[in-house]
């Protein structure tokens, strides 16, 4: 069965500066989606980024880009130039390409932003 | 507006009344699923539905139930609500072969079982 373990419960990051969020993953599958979610306040379920198992190119979504390291199963999310509307739960998540529907969440990280 | 409308938004109930959460979507997705968000654990799925008549479990479907009898529509029903039932709840859809379109999601239930 997937996993997705995110070890950081929470993190704090001045505002202008740069963050990095872990997450590690494990599968027996080649194809594969991974995620980042965002969780703010209001609770929605904002899609931050995604990156496809077969591509090696990083995705990039204007200040968040990730490091995707397949071989080690690793999807680190980085936030350039953090700012105060930022500050959210972070969801690290998971979907097979070839087996139903279901999305593998870590267990969350929030973000604070300080002033 | 593509949206998955769940109803209701804050229910605070007694243990053993039975209660139903709408999901309903307006995008003709295939694919619907029930999640529940609980601190540390992250989201698990309960249910989902790969069509009209067609449903499965998730990871965690004791106490649950689902009915897939229209498309739009995926209602989650707990017959006999207990305070372990109490989390945040999480409807998301999604097309089938489309492999690279990602799940809408609901804005949550937050339900709390006394």
């Amino acid at each position: 069965a997937q996993t997705v373990t995110q070890s950081q419960p929470e993190m704090s990051v001045q505002e202008a500066e740069t963050v990095t969020l872990s997450c590690t993953y494990d599968t027996s599958e080649s194809d594969y989606y991974l995620f980042w979610y965002k969780q703010p306040p209001s609770r929605q379920m904002i899609l931050v980024i995604r990156q496809e198992a077969y591509k090696q190119q990083n995705a990039t979504e204007n200040r968040f880009s990730v490091n995707f390291q397949k071989a080690a199963k690793s999807f680190s999310l980085k936030i350039s130039d953090s700012q105060l509307g930022d500050a959210a739960m972070y969801f690290c998540a998971y979907r097979s390409a070839v087996f139903g529907d279901k999305i593998i969440f870590g267990k969350g990280t929030r973000l604070h932003i300080l002033p | 507006e593509a949206q998955v409308t769940q109803n209701p938004r804050y229910l605070i109930t007694v243990t053993g009344k039975k209660l139903t959460v709408t999901c309903s979507q307006n995008m003709n997705h295939e694919y619907m699923s029930w999640y529940r968000q609980d601190p540390g654990l992250g989201l698990r799925q309960i249910y989902y539905s790969m069509n009209v008549e067609v449903t499965d479990k998730g990871d965690v479907p004791e106490g649950y139930k689902v009915s897939r009898k229209e498309k739009r529509n995926f209602p989650l029903i707990l017959e006999s609500p207990s305070p372990n039932q109490t989390s945040l709840y999480f409807c998301a859809s999604r097309p089938v072969g489309q492999p690279n379109t990602e799940a809408f999601f609901g804005q949550g239930t937050r339900l709390t079982v006394v």
